[in-house]
């Protein structure tokens, strides 16, 4: 069955405290692997796709970054505003799976 | 340009009683997804749409929901006979090729059931 895993559930930091996210996937037939932020009551919002492993992509102060079982997104230097749940999701040949979301907090 | 959009935004519904939802992908996407999100849980994979046709509608939780979507644009998500576990947020997306692609979502519909 295809599953996507993400750790941590909850992650607080300092502003400026650099760390990174977890997500764990195994689905079948991939397509790609993707990251997208969501803030409280509205739609997710699209970050990356990595399609293959060894991939790397970047925005601002988020780095995406994709192995063969493991996608991580580095936080570098996060500023309040990053705060956000942050979900990563494996496009296989019929659906969308999603993780559960880590809970992202930046504390100023 | 206009991102996807659904209504309505907030729908109270007594238990039993059907009900539709709307959305409206962005112009020119050729698929169209619908999730579930359950307050302080992850997204459930509904149904996805490529054109106007469902290729998997095995995600549907039960045969009290259906879709369909007309003119390869709007989307109609129906829940017969609501259940209080029912009761969630209903996101719409779309994107321009199928499940390779990016998804953009519509901001959803907030479904109670009551």
């Amino acid at each position: 069955e295809d599953q996507v895993t993400q750790s941590p559930e909850a992650l607080r930091l300092q502003e400026g405290e650099s760390s990174s996210l977890n997500c764990s996937y195994t689905v079948s037939g991939l397509r790609g692997l993707f990251w997208y932020r969501q803030d409280p009551g509205k739609g997710p919002e699209f970050l990356f796709t990595l399609y293959s492993a060894g991939e790397e992509k970047e925005k601002e102060r988020l780095k995406a970054t994709l192995t063969k079982k493991e996608s991580f997104l580095h936080i570098t230097a996060p500023k309040p505003e990053d705060s956000a749940t942050y979900l990563c999701a494996g496009g296989g040949a019929q659906k969308l799976v999603f993780g559960q979301g880590t809970r992202l907090t930046i504390n100023p | 340009g206009a991102g996807v959009s659904q209504s309505p935004s907030n729908k109270v519904t007594e238990k039993g009683k059907d009900v539709e939802l709307r959305c409206d992908p962005i112009s020119g996407h050729t698929a169209l997804y619908w999730y579930r999100q359950r307050l302080g849980q992850g997204l459930e994979f509904l149904i996805y749409f490529q054109g106007n046709s469902a290729p998997d509608k095995s995600g549907l939780p039960s045969d009290r929901f259906s879709a369909e979507r007309t003119g390869e644009s709007v989307s109609t998500l129906t829940i017969q006979r609501t259940q209080q576990e029912d009761s969630a947020v209903y996101l719409c997306a779309s994107s321009f090729f199928g499940l390779a692609s990016e998804q953009y979502f519509g901001p959803g519909t907030r479904l109670t059931v009551t």
